[in-house]
This record gives structure tokens, C-alpha cells and sequence, in this order.
């Protein structure tokens, strides 16, 4: 059983566009996040979320927007695609904050053309 | 705020030989710190943590890392490589109230036959 999902893994798209992400998470937890990773490899909080509600907006663009229907899933939109959003995306889920282990999913690669 | 220095974009070591990753930290709450391994087109995957307690801490795959806070650091070894450990390598930091990770850089390890 998958403990943290994403889809779609890849998505392929042009400037201009708009396009979802969703994530699952089966483990109960309380604490979903997304991250995106950029071509160096290096990883950056975009959102949290507890218990459905927006705890970090870590000055992203508002073109980004997450949605947490419930506890379980957090899906990101994304609006007016630009060619910098090209990256991976992680979802993440967590008991909650401080020292709780993340757990991830397996990332969605998004290229932008 | 917290953030981690990964020491090294780039590790090369010999099969069977020791590997050793350094991370530094910086934090202005007791830390709770995070050793993360990224495989090729895969999500990341917990090697181990330090929250409070004993500061030599051991987690997956042979790996252990110690925590100095004299030192701010929270290197990770494990004695002998093997082909499998060829991956990503992130360190990352939190506080106690906090709802994010904040990562290195990361460190790509490569083991040579």
C-alpha cells in the first residue's frame, strides 16, 4: 500500500496553461506539504498544512494554489504556467510539526515548454 | 530560523571504503535533525533522525550520524560503502513548533567498483 501518493508523476504542458496536482496520503496523518525541487536538486517548502488548514505560504507566487478537501489529500493548482515552474513536486505528510518524520511521495516531474 | 550546510555537492568513494557526508547547522531552537536519501526519479526516504536523547544515532542501510552541538554538526558515516548507496543525500533541519524542513543542498554520492 502506498503511503503517500502523487499524480500524475509527469506532466507535460505549455506556458500559458493551467494544471493540477493531486496527493494522497493513507496514513492518518494530520500535516500534508509541498515542496518543489529545481534542477540543482535543491528542495524548498512551498505550503503546510494541519488539519486542512494553511499553516506556511512560504512566498509563492499566487498563481500557486493549494486545496485540502480533507486531512487525507492537498492538491496543488497551478495557474499561467511559466517555464521556471518546471521541477518536481513533493507532496509530504507528517503526524505533525517539530520532530515528526515527513514521509514523501515519488514526486511529480513538471516540464513547461 | 533553521538551515543546514551540506559540506561537498559531490562525494566519491570506493566500494567497501568509509563514507562520511557533513552537515552543519544553524538554529535558534534546539534542532531536530533529519538525514534524507533520494535514489534516482524517487521520493526521498528517512536514513535517520535526532530529536532529543542519545546524540550517536543509527538508521537504515548501516548508516549513523552523531550530533554535536558544539560542533553544530550532524555528520553521517557508514563504515563501508556498497554499490546501493550510490543516491542523494539531503540533511535537513526543523524546531519544535515548526511546520517545514529546511534542507541542504545536498550531497550526490558515487561508489566506484
Amino acid at each position: 500500500d502506498t503511503a503517500v501518493s502523487q499524480t500524475p508523476k509527469y506532466l507535460v504542458t505549455q506556458m500559458g496553461n493551467d494544471k493540477s496536482i493531486k496527493c494522497e496520503q493513507n496514513l492518518g496523518h494530520d500535516t500534508m506539504y509541498w515542496y518543489k525541487q529545481d534542477s540543482k536538486k535543491f528542495l524548498k517548502i512551498m505550503f503546510s498544512y494541519n488539519n486542512k488548514e494553511l499553516i506556511i505560504n512560504e512566498t509563492v507566487p499566487n498563481r500557486f494554489s493549494p486545496k485540502s478537501p480533507d486531512k487525507a489529500h492537498l492538491n496543488l493548482h497551478i495557474n499561467s504556467l511559466e517555464l521556471g515552474d518546471s521541477a518536481v513536486y513533493f507532496c509530504a505528510s507528517s503526524l505533525g510539526q517539530g520532530p515528526y518524520e515527513q514521509y514523501f511521495g515519488p514526486g511529480t516531474r513538471l516540464t513547461v515548454t | 530560523a533553521q538551515s543546514v550546510t551540506q559540506l561537498g555537492s559531490h562525494v566519491s568513494v570506493s566500494e567497501g571504503a568509509l563514507v562520511l557526508l557533513r552537515c552543519n547547522y544553524s538554529s535558534s531552537v534546539p534542532p531536530y535533525l533529519f538525514w534524507y536519501v533520494q535514489y534516482p526519479n524517487q521520493g526521498l526516504q528517512l536514513l535517520l533522525k535526532y530529536t532529543t536523547g542519545a546524540t550517536l544515532v543509527k538508521g537504515i542501510n548501516g548508516f549513523e550520524a552523531e550530533f554535536k552541538k558544539s560542533e553544530t554538526s550532524f555528520h553521517l558515516t557508514k563504515p563501508s560503502a556498497h554499490m546501493s548507496d550510490a543516491a542523494e543525500y539531503f540533511c535537513a533541519v526543523t524546531g519544535e513548533n515548526d511546520y517545514k524542513l529546511s534542507f541542504g543542498a545536498g550531497t550526490t554520492v558515487t561508489v566506484r567498483a
